[in-house]
């Protein structure tokens, strides 16, 4: 079956601009978890939805939001872009469900720079 | 200002050798532990997993190993194969969603 699918796979922004990154999940996954991996910090939990509903949020300012939509297929925004932002963001699916049920599938990233 | 990125430990091993990566987790509350790969330009791929209830977990060419008692997490790689060539990700859970805590991650390069 597909894998995680994320789109753009490149994108380039200027400073106080704002960019929507897109995840669509592995079919029959409920949980969709973003992360923002860096150089300087490495990989770093930017939040999780499981059924259109934020379950857990990482420690990143109000600029880094999210949501899913009834198809679990979720996106992600980050509003007035400072130059620290350029990242890769990956997105990650799983089954979900009320406990840790296992593997995160990722997907390939969006790669963003900001210019 | 400078910027400092993480010093990614390195591990360079002879091809057929065998390979041991190390992971210090933080949480000692943290009860589920996955292994990951990540090539370059790719995301992170699935290795190996174990929960807090087990000390040693064998998969194919792959085995894992946890010390709850001192934090600590080891993925062993038999008959290293230059396509294991990639950075090694540990990652730690705690609750009951999906937020993981990553490992700053160990370079493995095999030598043909």
């Amino acid at each position: 079956k597909a894998g995680v699918t994320q789109t753009p796979r490149y994108l380039i922004k200027t400073r106080g601009q704002q960019v929507t990154l897109s995840c669509s999940p592995i079919s029959g996954h409920r949980s969709v978890s973003w992360y923002q991996q860096t150089p300087g910090q490495g990989l770093q939990f930017l939040f999780e939805y499981f059924s259109e509903t934020q379950r857990n949020k990482g420690n990143f300012p109000g600029r880094f939001s999210g949501r899913q939509f009834s198809n679990s297929r979720s996106e992600m925004n980050v509003s007035t872009l400072e130059l620290g932002d350029s990242a890769l963001y990956l997105c990650a699916s799983s089954l979900g469900g009320g406990l840790n049920t296992g593997e995160l599938f990722f997907g390939e990233g969006s790669r963003l720079t900001v210019l | 200002g400078e910027s400092v990125g993480l010093h990614l430990p390195t591990l360079s091993v002879q091809e057929g050798d065998n390979s041991i990566i190390n992971c210090a987790y933080s949480n000692s509350a943290s009860d589920y532990f996955i292994w990951y790969k990540q090539e370059s330009g790719k995301g992170p791929q699935f290795i190996i997993d174990i929960r807090s209830n087990m000390d040693k977990r064998q998969g194919q060419r792959v085995t894992v190993l946890l010390n709850k008692t001192v934090k600590h997490l080891s993925l062993q790689i038999a008959a290293t194969q230059p396509g294991d060539s990639a950075v090694y990700f540990c990652a730690e859970n705690s609750n009951t969603g999906n937020q993981f805590y990553f490992g700053t991650g160990t370079s493995l390069t095999v030598i043909p």
